[in-house]
């Protein structure tokens, strides 16, 4: 099946710092999804995103379809910022995500 | 709109108990999904479903786990018995084509 890694594992940050998650996978996909587990446990959907750029105020992704990476760009990083980023890829329309291990991220006052 | 809805948020019971998890999609998304998140094996499937009917099921851990989707509106997940290697965050999940999967909040297991 189709592999998904995500780096780094662990990111430490200063509230204010920018940062950089990238997510790597095996195969041609379909949609390509970034999600924020906050500490409650919750999985938000921060971007849909099988090509190309998007933008959500301080976030940003791109994913290099041809060449199988996706990169999250979090700017101005803020405590709330603080969770696990999970990268997941669907191999085909309206079939499972595969999820990747996650960046546990903890942004610092 | 509502979002996918899970219940209950919480379940504590006894080993060999049944327990029913619940989850109503969002309206008119088509495929349902329910994925196990733990600390050893992360996110994975164990089920989904496409108009109602059953695609892939090898997710599942074992007997002891079943899921049906008797209408659009509605999934469940039971576990009878249970055990406590069964304890995990159970996630369900819809989607339709072309869409994003959106996750409901997820149901925190705990099998003592």
């Amino acid at each position: 099946g189709i592999q998904v890694e995500q780096s780094p594992p662990d990111l430490i940050l200063q509230e204010g710092a920018n940062s950089t998650l990238r997510c790597n996978f095996s195969d041609s996909v379909n949609n390509l999804q970034w999600f924020h587990q906050n500490p409650w446990g919750q999985l938000i959907n921060l971007f849909y995103i099988p090509s190309g750029t998007k933008q959500n105020g301080r976030l940003s992704a791109t994913t290099v379809a041809t060449e199988r990476y996706s990169l999250l760009y979090i700017s101005s990083s803020q405590t709330t910022d603080s969770g696990v980023y999970f990268c997941a890829v669907e191999r085909w329309g309206n079939t499972p995500l595969v999820f990747g291990k996650g960046t546990r991220l903890s942004v610092i006052a | 709109d509502a979002g996918v809805i899970q219940s209950p948020r919480h379940e504590v019971t006894e080993m060999g108990q049944e327990v029913t998890l619940r989850c109503k999609p969002i309206s008119g998304h088509n495929s349902l999904f329910w994925y196990r998140q733990t600390m050893m094996r992360g996110l994975e499937l164990l089920i989904y479903f496409n108009n109602n009917v059953p695609i892939d099921d090898s997710g599942m851990p074992e007997d002891r786990f079943s899921a049906k989707m008797p209408n659009a509106s509605f999934s469940t997940l039971k576990i009878q018995p249970s055990e406590p290697r069964d304890s995990a965050v159970y996630f369900c999940a819809s989607s339709a084509l072309g869409q994003p999967q959106h996750f409901g909040d997820g149901t925190r297991l705990s099998i003592l």
